[in-house]
């Protein structure tokens, strides 16, 4: 069975630039989380989508954003990027409904430059 | 004050060492704990879980939770030179899809 895949593996981008990452979650699952993961900062979450709905975010400026399609894969986009969004972006899905605790798979992650 | 606080490391030890990791938290809604391991250009692999208070073995890894002190550990015996990784203490208010609050990981290194 695949995993949860992520693209690009890298990403340079400018100063103001938008970028987008994207996410295809394991077969079967519905839930798409979104973390950064900034050195020094541990994963902190951004966005999970479940059945093509923003469920919930995390303490991160609109300028962050997202979607999730009808196949259950998912965008991340980040627009005016700053120096500061330079980090390792994190894709995890789960399959609802499998108690008692719904495991976060993850992707190997996009490593977001911006300089 | 971060909600999940745990010592980055690094962390060395020889082969066969009994490692402890540690993490504490502050929010007593936390109910889930998880453990998770990263290797270097991979995304986190969960590890072991626990629910509420408690001990919990697999192979040569204990998970260990103290609510009442809000202190959680990861014991691994027999240190292997393949245990190298960062490990991430994770935990969650309550079961089903919810999102995951992380402290920063601890670098490990099992020296042959």
């Amino acid at each position: 069975e695949a995993g949860v895949t992520q693209s690009p593996t890298h990403l340079i981008k400018t100063r103001g630039q938008q970028a987008t990452l994207r996410c295809s979650p394991i077969s079967g699952h519905t839930s798409v989380y979104w973390y950064q993961q900034a050195l020094g900062l541990g994963l902190q979450f951004l966005l999970w989508y479940d059945e093509g709905e923003e469920r919930n975010r995390g303490n991160f400026p609109p300028r962050f954003s997202g979607r999730q399609f009808p196949n259950y894969s998912s965008e991340l986009n980040v627009n005016a990027l700053e120096l500061e969004d330079s980090a390792l972006y994190l894709c995890a899905s789960t399959q609802r409904g499998v108690e008692p605790y719904n495991e976060q798979f993850f992707g190997p992650g996009t490593r977001l430059t911006v300089l | 004050q971060k909600e999940v606080e745990q010592d980055p490391g690094p962390l060395s030890v020889p082969e066969g060492a009994i490692v402890s990791l540690n993490c504490t938290y502050s929010n007593s809604a936390f109910q889930y704990f998880m453990w998770y391991r990263q290797y270097s250009r991979k995304g986190p692999e969960l590890l072991m879980y626990t629910y509420s208070s408690g001990n919990k073995e697999d192979g040569r890894f204990t998970a260990q939770v103290d609510k009442s002190s809000k202190y959680i550990s990861l014991f691994i015996r027999d240190s292997q030179p393949s245990d190298s990784a960062t490990y991430l203490c994770a935990m969650s208010p309550q079961t089903g899809a919810n999102n995951l609050f992380f402290g920063t990981g601890t670098r490990l290194t099992v020296i042959p």
